[in-house]
Order: C-alpha cells, then sequence, then structure tokens
C-alpha cells in the first residue's frame, strides 16, 4: 500500500535553532499535504496546507513565520520550526493525498520534535 | 478549533467485552473516518465511511453514521488487549483537508 515517511522520527534540538522535518509520498505524487501537531494525550490540530509549487495554507492562529512549510516537488513537504522554543515541543505528523483511482489520505509515522 | 468531540474520553473494559465510542461533529461533512492510535505512534487508518452511508463493517469493527444527528460510532466487538490505544474520529468535508475529534483513550484489561 501506499506509504508516506516522515523524517526524522525524533530530533532533540537547542532553543532558538531551527529544525526541519520531511515528509514524503514514498509511492505516488502529492500535489495536497497537511500537517498536524499533537501535544501529549491531546488531538491532532491541524496547522497547514501545503500545496506543490505555491504556498501554504495556513490555519488561523498558526504563525507562518515560524511553521515555514515548503513543498518543492510532488513527493516533498517540509516543515521548519523557526527559532524553536521548549513550548513548540511536540508530535509532527503529516498527511499526502494519493490523487490517484483510491484518492485517499494517508498519513506519515509522526515526528517527535523535543526543544531543550 | 476541534470539529468534533468524542464520548467518553477514557473508557476501560475487561476483554471479550465490546467497546463504544460516539464523534459528534458541528459541520456538513462529505465522509468520516476513523483512525487508531498506539501511544506515540503514528495513526492507523481503521474505516471511512461516506455521507451517503449509514453503516459499515471492517472485521470486529462497526461503524455507524448518522447525519441528521451529525455523529458516528465506533463499535469494537470482542475487545483484546491489543486493541488498548486512542480512537479518533476525522471529518471531510471534501477538500481532504479532516478534522480530527477529540479521541478516546481505550484500555483493554487482560
Amino acid at each position: 500500500g501506499a506509504v508516506v515517511s516522515q523524517h526524522p522520527s525524533w530530533v532533540i534540538c537547542k532553543s532558538g535553532t531551527s529544525v526541519k522535518i520531511e515528509c514524503r509520498s514514498l509511492d505516488f505524487q502529492a500535489t495536497t499535504m497537511f500537517w498536524y501537531r499533537q501535544f501529549p494525550k491531546q488531538s491532532l490540530m491541524l496547522m497547514a496546507t501545503s500545496n506543490e509549487g505555491s504556498k501554504a495554507t495556513y490555519e488561523q492562529g498558526v504563525e507562518k513565520d515560524k511553521f515555514l512549510i515548503n513543498h518543492a516537488s510532488l513527493t516533498l513537504s517540509t516543515l521548519t520550526v523557526t527559532s524553536a522554543h521548549p513550548e513548540d515541543s511536540s508530535f509532527y505528523i503529516c498527511s499526502a493525498r494519493d490523487e490517484g483511482p483510491g484518492n485517499t489520505i494517508y498519513f506519515g509515522e509522526g515526528s517527535w520534535l523535543t526543544v531543550v | 478549533s476541534q470539529q468534533g468531540e468524542e464520548d467518553p474520553q477514557a473508557l476501560s473494559i475487561q476483554e471479550g467485552e465490546n467497546a463504544t465510542m460516539n464523534c459528534s461533529y458541528k459541520t456538513s461533512i462529505n465522509n468520516l473516518q476513523w483512525y487508531r492510535q498506539n501511544s506515540g505512534r503514528g495513526l492507523v487508518h481503521l474505516i471511512l465511511i461516506r455521507s451517503n452511508e449509514r453503516e459499515k463493517h471492517s472485521g470486529r469493527l462497526r461503524v455507524t453514521l448518522d447525519t441528521s444527528k451529525k455523529s458516528s460510532s465506533l463499535l469494537i466487538t470482542a475487545s483484546r488487549a491489543a486493541d488498548t490505544a486512542s480512537y479518533f474520529c476525522a471529518t471531510g468535508s471534501g477538500t481532504y483537508k479532516y478534522i480530527f475529534g477529540t479521541g478516546t483513550r481505550l484500555k483493554v484489561l487482560a
């Protein structure tokens, strides 16, 4: 079946630094991907819609300059957390839309970010 | 903001019993999906039900959808310890932008 891969699975970074998380669709092309964040024991909150070749669409309350999204190819979207702070520590999950016959959404395994 | 509210927030049952989780949402939907998430892991897709469907089955899972009440339920029959996880409903309105419910934490005791 279709697979969405996220990298890294775990990352620890220092406050003030930036960290990049990748989301790849491995065997299908995805013009649209989505980024979610999840705090411990809470639900997933949609952060933004990543559109290939154009700007991402951010949900209300999500800082565009802090969470930079780049969708430069049909199989890769990246989320960069800039000037990270401890409160950015969270589980980040992406999903990708397979526009093939199944027209289905697939989720990645998620990336744990810890800012120290 | 959250689209779906799930009920109960937490559920603890004995192995072999049935578990029922409910999801209510606020606006019109195109389809509704249920996912499972083991602690600290990604999402596992369980079942998708479209707005014109009322019930779907998959193995030990049964999902119902009542669009007039804007609610859905997930029934897991003959539960197993391995079913221990958090369960989320996610509603889609046709844009593939899914909004997740608050989740139900299920614990199945062996």
